[in-house]
């Protein structure tokens, strides 16, 4: 069946290093994918987005890498910081029609020490 | 500014009773989207409308209905017949044509008094 998974349920790093979060998915019809950025108590908010016909797109201090032959999504945060501090989830568009459906995964929280 | 406003912030049902969560968007998206966030875990779909007088069911719509009157408007109804409603709940919207992302709003957290 469908899936979107996270590797990790929490990554700790240290302020200044660079975070890599982890993001499998099983549908290899899946052609559209997202990156969330969730704080407490609020909605998701769109960090990046990367299309099946990419391997690699690059935003301000994020870059989101994506692997088809594995199926896997990464996202890399440069230089991070506390207020990158959250949950981030992925999310995938499996392609079954122009539906705009997404799939989430659980989602990896974040912690940036000082 | 143009977004996605969620109303309330926090809303209480008593046994019994229906409660409808309001969810309105002024960036003129043909697509709104209604989900539910358990403590901890991702984001599960409920209803999604992609035009007026029309909306389909998701993963979880057992015990919710939806309405879809306007473009702007896609109120959610928690029923009585739903369980377990103590949740935290999100709406989205989006443009149809081609891929794009869902914007979303701040969310409503109901409980159970």
């Amino acid at each position: 069946g469908e899936s979107v998974g996270l590797h990790l349920p929490t990554l700790s790093v240290q302020e200044g290093d660079n975070s890599i979060i982890n993001c499998a998915y099983s549908n290899s019809a899946s052609d559209y994918f997202i990156w969330y950025k969730q704080e407490s108590g609020k909605g998701p908010q769109f960090i990046i987005d990367i299309r099946s016909n990419m391997d690699k797109r690059q935003g301000q201090r994020v870059t989101v890498l994506l692997n088809k032959t594995v199926k896997h999504l990464s996202l890399q945060i440069a230089a991070t910081q506390p207020g990158d501090s959250a949950v981030y989830f992925c999310a995938e568009n499996t392609g079954s029609g122009n539906t705009g459906k997404l799939i989430f995964g659980q989602g990896t929280t974040l912690q940036v020490k000082p | 500014d143009g977004g996605i406003t969620q109303s309330p912030k926090y809303l209480f049902r008593k046994e019994g009773q229906n409660v409808t969560l309001s969810c309105e968007q002024n960036l003129n998206h043909d697509a709104m989207y209604w989900y539910r966030q358990d403590p901890g875990q991702g984001l599960r779909l409920i209803y999604y409308s992609q035009i007026v007088n029309d909306f389909q069911k998701g993963d979880i719509a057992e015990g919710y209905s939806v309405s879809r009157e306007k473009k702007e408007s896609f109120p959610l109804t928690v029923t009585s017949a739903q369980k377990n409603p103590t949740a935290f709940y999100l709406c989205a919207s989006s443009i149809m044509r081609g891929n794009q992302p869902q914007h979303f709003g701040d969310g409503t957290r109901l409980s159970i008094l």
